[in-house]
Parts: C-alpha cells; structure tokens; sequence
C-alpha cells in the first residue's frame, strides 16, 4: 500500500511570498488532514477534509491560509503572504474516516520563512 | 479544555534497557488513545490505539497500557534498540467528533 505521499520535502521563501503544498492522501481514505508542527511541538490541526467537504478549519489562519481538495482526492495548502512565524512542518494525514482507525502520516514539507 | 501531558520530555538510555513514557490527559468524553512514534524528519506512525474498555496494547516491543479512570496511559519499551530514538507522541481523540488532541512528546535518544 502507498503512503500518503506530500511534496515538496523542503521550501525556502522569503516573508511575504506565497507558497503552496500538495498532498496524494491513500487511495480510498475519505478523511484528509493538514497540520502544523512547529519544532519541539506536537502537530496541531489546520484544516480536515471528508471526501471534499471542509469538516473543520477552525484553527486554519484564513486571512492567509487556504485549502482545497478538488474531487476528494489530493489536496493543496497555500500560505499568502507568508510570516516568519509560519516556518514549520507542514504534515498531511489520511484516514478512513472510521472511528478508531489510525491517522496515516505523509513525511511533511519543510517551510522555512527568510 | 481538553490537554494531554507527557512526560519526561525527553530521555536518554542505553541500548537494551526498558523505558517507560506517560501520559496524562483531561479529554472528554473520551473515545480512544494513540501511541504515535515520530523519527526525525519523517512523519508520525501509530502504534497502537486502545478504546476505553482496553487497558492494554502491544505492537512487538512497544506495550501501552491504559487507565481510563485516572486518565494516565503508558508506554512501555522492552529491550531498547538504537532504531526506537525518535519522538513518541500521545493522542486522545474525543468521543463524538473524534477530534485529536496531540502531546507534545517524549524525545527518546538510545545510546550504543
């Protein structure tokens, strides 16, 4: 079975650019996840997908951040413009959806912010 | 608020000593705990996942228990390997909505 599969692996930008992420979560996982880790800190929710409807994104900064997942398939994750504190790891999860199911991680981007 | 707590937040051993990890958390209602381990630069995998009625839980040399009553779970490594360094994060997901509230972690670092 193929991971959940994100890219890229590392971004540089300087603040005030934008950037984006993508995520190819595992084929048949309705649930899609986008989170935050800052370094030493446990990962923190932006934004979760059923199929392609937002299920929460109550602590996603909309004034600069946004998420979409077209189809119910892969989803994107833009940050415009970027702030110095948005240097982070951005990781992307999937799942069936079903209770107690594990959470299936991808290997994150890491956005550094100049 | 719902808060999970682990301690130490970081450890260092020796290889093929046991450790055990902890944690403590103020979820409710709850639905069920995860054991996550993270390497560096990769991302989290689970290890296990335990409901309210298990109390006990392994994955080859990983053994988590659970104490619903007091909120506490534990993670217990057995003859440590140099591959087990890594961030071990602990997860309670909230009965109803599922939604997970992540520790911070233990840092584990084995030493040869």
């Amino acid at each position: 079975e193929a991971g959940v599969a994100q890219s890229p692996r590392y971004k540089i930008i300087e603040k005030r650019q934008s950037v984006a992420f993508w995520c190819n979560p595992i084929s048949g996982h309705a649930t899609l996840y986008w989170y935050q880790q800052i370094l030493g800190q446990g990962p923190k929710l932006l934004i979760q997908f059923q199929n392609n409807g937002v299920v929460d994104d109550s602590q996603l900064p909309k004034d600069r951040f946004s998420a979409e997942r077209l189809k119910g398939v892969d989803s994107t994750l833009k940050i415009q413009p970027a702030k110095l504190e948005d240097s982070a790891v951005y990781l992307c999860a999937s799942s069936l959806g079903i209770s107690n199911q594990p959470q299936h991680f991808g290997d994150g981007t890491r956005l550094s912010i100049l | 608020k719902n808060q999970v707590e682990q301690s130490p937040q970081s450890l260092i051993i020796l290889e093929g000593k046991n450790c055990t990890l902890q944690c403590n958390y103020t979820v409710s209602p709850f639905s069920n705990l995860r054991w996550y381990k993270q390497d560096t630069g990769r991302g989290p995998v689970s290890l296990t996942i335990m409901t309210f009625s298990e109390n006990t839980k392994s994955n080859g040399r990983y053994t988590a228990t659970l104490d619903a009553d007091t909120k506490q779970s534990s993670l217990h490594i057995t003859a440590s390997q140099l591959s087990d360094s890594a961030s071990y994060i602990c997860v309670v997901s909230g009965r109803g909505n599922e939604k997970l509230t992540f520790g911070t972690g233990t840092r584990l670092t084995i030493i040869p």
